[in-house]
């Protein structure tokens, strides 16, 4: 089955750039979707379509996307982004598929 | 203000059927995609599938395809997933989602815990 595989954790300083990546054969031919989940809260929606960013997300989160490797990127970190990232997409036969999760740590 | 709210936790023995809702409002409950997600204890999300309530079209995970069935009701803008025979490793939250035009899940319910125990 298709996977997107992610880094387990990022660790990052305040005001310091956080990047997380997701690598998956498709994601040259299909979108990657960035979701923020804390900690007993449903995810939220943070990137979609590879770099857009829906209404209310802080700029400071931005995507790209390049071959098979998607990134988020989250620019001068706060202490509220501290959460587990998912990255999202699409197999060929149209199934979609979390990535594997990344924990991201400001401190 | 557009919301998906899902019914509240349910504990339940091994064997026992469960079907649980995700009834949405403020926006055109039959023209967007709802789709499940699981997340086991201390897990990440695995997608379970999707539902177009406009026509009742379905798409399921390889991984989910005859383990759960999932349906709308388009009269009362509300979708659910259902079991017929749980077992302890459907012990897990589980969330519906809007799915948006662009293709992300833009909106969540809060999200249904399931225990299945003897």
């Amino acid at each position: 089955s298709y996977e997107l595989t992610q880094p387990p954790s990022v660790s990052v300083s305040p005001g310091q750039t956080a990047r997380i990546t997701c690598s998956g054969d498709a994601l040259p031919k299909k979108y990657a979707y960035w979701y923020q989940q804390k900690s007993g809260q449903a995810p939220v929606l943070v990137i979609y379509e590879d770099s857009k960013r829906p209404s209310g997300i802080p700029e400071r989160f931005s995507g790209s996307s390049s071959g098979t490797m998607a990134t988020l990127t989250i620019s001068g970190a706060q202490v509220e982004d501290e959460a587990d990232y998912y990255c999202y997409s699409t197999d060929s036969s149209g199934n979609y598929v979390f990535g594997t999760g990344t924990k991201v740590t400001v401190l | 203000e557009v919301q998906l709210v899902q019914s509240g936790a349910e504990v339940k023995k091994p064997g026992e059927s469960l079907k649980i809702s995700c009834k949405g409002s403020g926006y055109s409950f039959t023209s967007y995609w709802i789709g499940w997600v699981r997340q086991m204890p201390g897990k990440g999300l695995e997608w379970m599938g999707i539902i177009y309530p406009g026509d009742s079209d379905t798409r399921y995970s390889p991984s989910f395809q005859g383990q759960v069935t999932i349906s709308a009701d388009k009269s009362i803008s509300t979708a659910y997933l259902q079991w017929s025979s749980l077992k302890a490793s459907d012990t897990a939250m589980y969330y519906c989602a809007k799915i948006a035009a662009a293709g992300g899940m833009d909106v969540w319910g809060q999200g249904t815990t399931v225990t299945v125990s003897s």
